[in-house]
């Protein structure tokens, strides 16, 4: 089933605690990207990245970092989390970038930092 | 800097009846523009996807057309039914100054009353 993942679904942390919400998309998508839903704000793109190796800063990248080492993962880091990052973050993958893209997102990383 | 604005951000219909959905944007020097459905806590489901140079799309009780000259799509939705209530979003994907940016709307919850 042609889909993308992300883990965790769930997860409540302290300021300061590194962590990891991984992506993958099993479609042989070049594009990928990350966003997160506030209430009132709407969706808000992080990064994106075009292909490989490619990343780019969407309008919301302070206090995040994305790595594109291989095709079908783009995890999202959150080196020193804070409060103002507890948010619902999507991970979306389309065939390509502009253009070409119907975006296809995943179900949704609920964070809660304290 | 693209805006998207949907209006109504509530609507509440009784089943059966035909409705539309508003979008409207500022930049309309865009890629394509998509329609998605939110269900609560839940991912988003790419509805339908029109590219710049179409004037319009059609899935089954679905059609969304596209006027880009004056910044607006719509979405119809005929014969509603009450599993279409949900949140509805509207995309709109630009290429501003090399990056690549997808812009969305803040939604419209529609609820169809049984």
């Amino acid at each position: 089933e042609a889909q993308v993942t992300q883990n965790p679904r769930y997860l409540i942390t302290v300021t300061g605690k590194k962590l990891t919400v991984t992506c993958s998309q099993n479609m042989n998508h070049e594009y990928m990207s990350w966003y997160r839903q506030d209430p009132g704000l709407g969706l808000r793109q992080i990064y994106y990245s075009m292909n490989v190796e490619v990343t780019d800063k969407g309008d919301v990248p302070e206090g995040y970092k994305v790595s594109r080492k291989e095709k079908r993962n783009f995890p999202l880091i959150l080196e020193s989390p804070s409060p103002n990052q507890t948010s619902l973050y999507f991970c979306a993958s389309s065939l390509g970038g502009a253009g070409t893209g119907e975006l296809f997102f995943g179900e949704g990383s609920r964070l809660t930092v304290l | 800097k693209q805006e998207v604005t949907q209006i109504p951000a509530a609507l509440s219909v009784p089943e059966g009846e035909n409705l539309v959905l508003n979008c409207s944007f500022t930049d309309s020097a865009i890629y394509n523009l998509q329609w998605f459905r939110q269900d609560p806590g839940k991912g988003l489901t790419s509805l339908l996807l029109i590219q710049s140079s179409q004037r319009e799309q059609t899935s089954g009780r679905l059609n969304a057309s596209l006027d880009k000259s004056s910044g607006r799509s719509t979405l119809y939705i005929a014969a509603s039914q009450p599993g279409d209530s949900a949140t509805y979003l509207c995309a709109v994907r630009n290429r501003n100054f090399g990056n690549e940016k997808l812009t969305f709307g803040t939604g419209t919850r529609l609820t169809i009353i049984p």
